[in-house]
């Protein structure tokens, strides 16, 4: 069983509807949860972040984290051509408010808005 | 506020050279770490450092890879006696506390 699995895809989904995001972890003792965009032959770049059960939100964007289940999710509202990327989810652990440091990803999901 | 600095963008190696990947942290972080990235394949974490300590080297493999983080200066990943397989992306990440920020990583290539 991986330790960090996200749905697979490719997703696609038309311009303005909502993309649903998902990712399910192994190690109930992770404490952070993060997602990060990825353009093709670009570096990781970080979107959200998100430590404690339930919702939040940044703009049109909404991480969801349930622990007991061990899953968390993203959100896009209102897609936009330019969301199409390779979206990654990295769990972590954090001791005492400071970076333990490793992260461990998914395979990540490539998710396409059409116009 | 520059971000994660990361030198040579690419860099091509002949098989047996070495190979030495540099970062420079954002400033105000002490926190710096090391992932790669193979072709069709995920970020796969292996070496987190602080100023003249190594944290956790658990994603590194036993031979030819080595990485510091000196007191002054940027994080080296050195390789030697490169492979054809180590052909990938190397990212580079640093952080104040637990959120990583990405450099733009050094793309290698093994001839």
């Amino acid at each position: 069983q991986k330790e960090v699995e996200q749905n697979s895809g490719p997703l696609s989904v038309p311009e303005g509807a909502i993309a649903s995001l998902n990712c399910t972890y192994s190690d109930r003792g992770s404490q952070s949860f993060f997602w990060y965009r990825q353009y093709s032959g670009k570096s990781p770049e970080l979107i959200m972040f998100i430590y404690s059960n339930g919702d939040k939100e940044d703009g049109r964007f909404t991480a969801q984290l349930n622990k007991a289940s061990q899953y968390v999710s993203l959100l896009i509202r209102d897609s936009q051509p330019s969301d199409s990327a390779t979206y990654l989810c990295a769990v972590g652990f954090n001791a005492g408010g400071t970076s333990y440091g490793k992260l461990t990803f998914g395979q990540g999901t490539i998710l396409t808005v059409h116009p | 506020n520059a971000g994660v600095m990361q030198n040579p963008r690419h860099l091509v190696r002949r098989r047996g050279q070495e190979a030495r990947l540099r970062c420079s942290p954002m400033k105000g972080h002490s926190h710096v770490y090391w992932y790669r990235q193979l072709p069709e394949e995920g970020l796969k974490f292996m070496v987190y450092l602080q100023k003249e300590n190594i944290i956790d080297e658990s994603g590194m493999p036993k031979e030819r890879f080595s990485a510091e983080f000196p007191k002054e200066g940027p994080s080296i990943l050195r390789i030697q006696q490169v492979v054809r397989g180590d052909s990938a992306a190397y990212f580079c990440a640093s952080s104040r506390g637990t959120e990583q920020f990405f450099g733009p990583g050094t793309r290698l290539t093994v001839l």
